[in-house]
């Protein structure tokens, strides 16, 4: 296991279209964070998860966005019925401790 | 609410002098802090940290300095060389929660 994966690595979808973005984080890191980047931004935080629960959601994450992790392994993050402002880069990040491994990002744009 | 703010966008320098990235936060509960870098297209990835206990970390050719009571970090690179030439970002977390990202300062070294 080389490190975080990220699934698909761009994604260009019209506007009202579902989309999902699939982690997988580097295995036994048992806390998976997603978060959002916007060009001239940092990654902005929108959930985490410590195992197959869910403990914390950003005031970004509209109820658009749901976010699962089944099993306590992969992440899903879906969008439903995207909008132009949901363009951004979708960051997956594991941790054991106090260091977050990031994946490559998932870049979406809506048209 | 932007708790983590890195002032200076670009920092352009010569190879082999020091690059000095600097970076604020508000939040005085912080109680760790990283610096990423990031390559175009990719992810970020993890460089160097100091816990809040510390002033002062080094690896290599990187150190980050923490004064708490001015809430600054800043990260030294020493000598600077070409392939440093990349986005870095500071990043704060408290008690292991989500982390707080600045915007970013973009640097270049020139050979």
């Amino acid at each position: 296991d080389t490190g975080v994966s990220q699934d698909p690595r761009h994604k260009i979808t019209k506007r009202g279209q579902n989309v999902t973005f699939r982690c997988d984080p580097i295995s036994e890191h048992n806390r998976l964070y997603w978060y959002r980047q916007t060009l001239g931004q940092g990654p902005e935080f929108l959930t985490y998860f410590q195992n197959e629960a869910q403990l914390e959601k950003s005031r970004l994450l509209s109820d658009r966005f749901s976010a699962e992790r089944p099993k306590g392994s992969f992440s899903t993050l879906e969008i439903q019925r995207t909008e132009q402002g949901d363009s951004a880069m979708y960051l997956c990040a594991s941790r054991p401790g106090d260091t977050q491994y990031f994946g490559p990002g998932t870049r979406l744009t809506v048209l | 609410d932007q708790q983590v703010k890195q002032n200076s966008p670009s920092l352009s320098v010569q190879e082999g002098r020091i690059s000095i990235l600097n970076c604020d936060y508000t939040n005085s509960m912080f109680d760790y802090f990283l610096w990423y870098k990031k390559y175009p297209a990719e992810g970020p990835t993890f460089l160097i940290s100091i816990s809040s206990i510390k002033d002062k970390n080094e690896d290599g050719r990187f150190t980050v300095f923490l004064n708490k009571s001015a809430k600054h970090l800043s990260l030294h690179i020493v000598p600077s060389q070409p392939g440093d030439s990349a986005v870095y970002f500071c990043a704060a977390t408290l008690n292991n929660n989500d982390m707080r990202f600045g915007a970013g300062t973009r640097l270049t070294v020139k050979p």
